[in-house]
């Protein structure tokens, strides 16, 4: 199985802030097949990049992505109040379709 | 608006089974790959199972496979997921999701189900 490493597992930061959340898989993955999900506290988790760098409907544009192989990251340009949620990269490149740990976005 | 309704969860014994169901619309059911995906109480999160179009073909991780049975229901806008030989370890909520086949993601999720495995 691709495992997905993540990190940060946490960042707290201040409203205005960039920040970068890194993902790096065991294995090359296609960029087609590298996806970020936004799961806000007590809610169903949200796809928000798909295909390495593609915003999914509805998504502002200060969410963005990057990356190709084994390393991608997923940026929020300037980090608003309501971003405070655990963001998820996800392979789809091969079965079983694996999650990275999650990394848990706090504002100060 | 696509929306995902799942059904279903409760308490149930080690051992025993339990059948999950998620209902669709806001779409055409039919022309979908559908999956389930479940988070584990404080954890993250785990592909459970795949299901194509037609339900000719099922897809699973080892961590489940042989216990838990995907399945779905075109006329109803309906999946499903029979889940037996329950363990501990199953105990999560178990999201509904349509699986985007182009690219392995899953789109859009339902609210989510508890499943509680315990005696």
């Amino acid at each position: 199985a691709i495992v997905l490493n993540q990190s940060p597992s946490s960042i707290i930061a201040s409203q205005g802030e960039k920040v970068t959340i890194t993902c790096r898989a065991s294995s090359s993955i296609s960029s087609n097949y590298l996806h970020w999900y936004q799961q806000k506290p007590g809610a169903f988790p949200k796809l928000v990049i798909y295909s390495t760098s593609y915003r999914a409907s509805g998504v502002p544009s200060r969410f963005s992505g990057s990356g190709s192989g084994t390393s991608y990251s997923f940026t929020i340009s300037r980090v608003e109040a309501e971003d405070v949620a655990t963001y998820y990269c996800q392979q789809g490149s091969s079965n079983p379709f694996t999650f990275g740990s999650g990394t848990k976005l706090e504002i100060k | 608006e696509v929306q995902l309704v799942e059904s279903g969860g409760g308490l149930v014994q080690p051992g025993r089974s339990l059948k999950l169901s998620c209902a669709a619309s806001g779409f055409t059911f039919s022309n979908y790959y559908m999956a389930w995906v479940r988070q584990a109480p404080k954890k993250g999160l785990e592909w459970v199972a795949t299901i194509s179009t037609s339900g000719s073909r099922t897809y699973y991780p080892d961590s489940v496979k042989g216990r838990f049975t995907i399945s779905r229901d075109n006329a109803k806008s309906s999946l499903y997921l029979q889940m037996n030989s329950l363990k501990s370890e199953d105990t999560a909520t178990y999201y509904c999701a349509r699986h985007a086949i182009y690219n392995n993601c899953f789109d859009y999720w339902g609210q989510g189900v508890m499943v509680t495995v315990s005696s």
